[in-house]
């Protein structure tokens, strides 16, 4: 089956940037999602088609792609970004997720 | 504004069935390329696509969970519910139902989630 691998977690200052990674094979054929999830809430999309934010996500949130790797970047963190993070494509008639990514503000 | 909201059993014993419904607004179920998914989350782990169920009635599962699940839909009552037969304690999870568009593949994310609703197998 296919797998999406994303780092376990990474951590920001206030007002820094971060950015996590997610791979796959082939990932640079597909689009990729990626979705939101703060503690003990539903995930929010907040980017979709590898690069595009859905109307209400901050611009400080961007996607992009290089390869097999989607990464989403965070410019400028806040206390409130604080979140997991989940990938998310489409291969041969499956929607999968990566593992998640914890991000800390610290 | 789209909403969804689950609701059904937050118990279920093992071998049993499990039946959550999708009750949803904001939008029709019969308007081209709209999808309603099931994804799950158990405790503390990763997401996992369950099925989807579009506007044409087309279905499609998870192959991991074929199987074992079916989803129908009532486009008067704008409700979605998914059924899952012979639960598992490893089924145990936060059930949400999102809406889709885009028809089936990378260019229909799950654009809103519902509140999820949490579901415990055990005896």
């Amino acid at each position: 089956s296919y797998e999406l691998t994303q780092p376990p977690s990474v951590s920001v200052l206030p007002g820094q940037t971060v950015s996590i990674t997610c791979s796959g094979d082939n990932l640079g054929e597909k689009s990729a999602s990626w979705y939101q999830q703060k503690l003990g809430q539903s995930p929010v999309l907040v980017i979709y088609e590898d690069n595009k934010r859905p109307s209400g996500i901050p611009a400080r949130f961007s996607g992009s792609r290089s390869g097999n790797t989607a990464t989403l970047t965070l410019s400028g963190a806040q206390a409130i970004d604080e979140a997991d993070f989940y990938c998310q494509t489409w291969d041969r008639g499956t929607y999968v997720f990566g593992p998640g990514t914890k991000v800390t503000v610290l | 504004q789209i909403t969804l909201r689950e609701s059904g059993p937050a118990l279920v014993k093992p071998t049993q069935t499990l039946t959550l419904t999708c009750t949803f607004s904001g939008f029709s179920l019969t308007r081209s390329g709209l999808g309603v998914s099931w994804i799950r989350q158990p405790p503390g782990k990763a997401l996992e696509w369950v099925g989807i169920i579009f506007w044409d009635d087309d279905q499609r599962y998870n192959p991991a969970l074929k199987t074992r699940v079916t989803m129908t839909k009532d486009t008067t009552t704008n409700q979605v519910v998914l059924t899952m037969i012979n639960m598992d304690p490893v089924d145990s999870a936060t059930y949400y139902c999102t809406h889709s568009y885009g028809g089936f593949g990378d260019l229909s994310p799950f654009d809103v989630w519902g509140q999820g609703t949490v579901v415990t197998v055990s005896s």
